[in-house]
């Protein structure tokens, strides 16, 4: 069982909204930790998406956006294309087992 | 550019051991913080174990105790040492940089994969 939780799947239609939650606790996200995300897509390494919360790397659309807050964050992502069908990982870190610590994966699917 | 390249995974025997290496290049993994992360067939990602950049090393529970990470800073590469492998380590296995404990993973590997069976 992971430390920080995420929804097992969420999908949505091309042009929707989805949003992924990954919940923590006083000793990762709680303890102002900040929360990045990752993008993977079938058979490659993960990719940065999210930095500290809410800031994207070069290249990444606008479409996809974060926020946090208390011992939660949430990954955005708008105007849904086909492309985006990957599995999503936030990561935090925590203080009680001095490490870094990942969400279980979120699995989108466009429908 | 900065690139990581990692290669010792394969097939391995329960009870043995490998040594997993992580090639650096574009950067100095002595001033960074240099993570090993894992992933199960099927599963999420599983952070195994960082060394800082002051040298310091912390490892998950799962690996604690069977498990060295270390770097050769004249080679720019870093390494996992593993031993008493079992079926549960069995995964393709990253390394990735990041900045301080808790920043993000920045750059990661390709991977390799160590099946233990």
């Amino acid at each position: 069982q992971s430390v920080l939780t995420q929804p097992p799947s969420v999908s949505g239609a091309p042009g929707q909204r989805v949003t992924i939650s990954c919940t923590g606790s006083s000793s990762n996200i709680g303890s102002d930790y900040d929360v990045h995300w990752y993008q993977q897509l079938p058979g490659t390494a993960p990719k940065l998406l999210i930095y500290v919360n809410s800031n994207r790397p070069s290249g990444v659309p606008d479409r996809f956006s974060g926020s946090k807050s208390g011992t939660s964050a949430s990954l955005a992502i708008t105007g849904l294309q086909a492309e985006d069908e990957a599995d999503y990982y936030c990561q935090s870190y925590d203080s009680s087992l001095s490490g870094v610590v990942f969400g279980g994966g979120t699995k989108l699917t466009v429908l | 550019e900065v690139q990581l390249v990692e290669s010792g995974g394969g097939l391995i025997q329960p009870g043995g051991s490998l040594r997993l290496s992580c090639a650096a290049s574009g950067f100095t993994i002595s001033n960074n913080y240099m993570s090993w992360v894992r992933q199960a067939p099927g599963r999420g990602l599983e952070w195994v174990s960082v060394i800082y950049s002051d040298g310091s090393t912390y490892y998950a529970d799962s690996v604690k105790g069977r498990s060295t990470i270390s770097r050769d800073n004249s080679k720019n590469t870093l390494y996992l040492h593993m031993n008493t492998l079992r079926a549960a380590d069995t995964a393709v296995y990253y390394c990735a940089r990041s900045t301080w404990p808790g920043s993000d993973l920045d750059y990661w590997g390709q991977g390799t994969l160590v099946t233990v069976s």
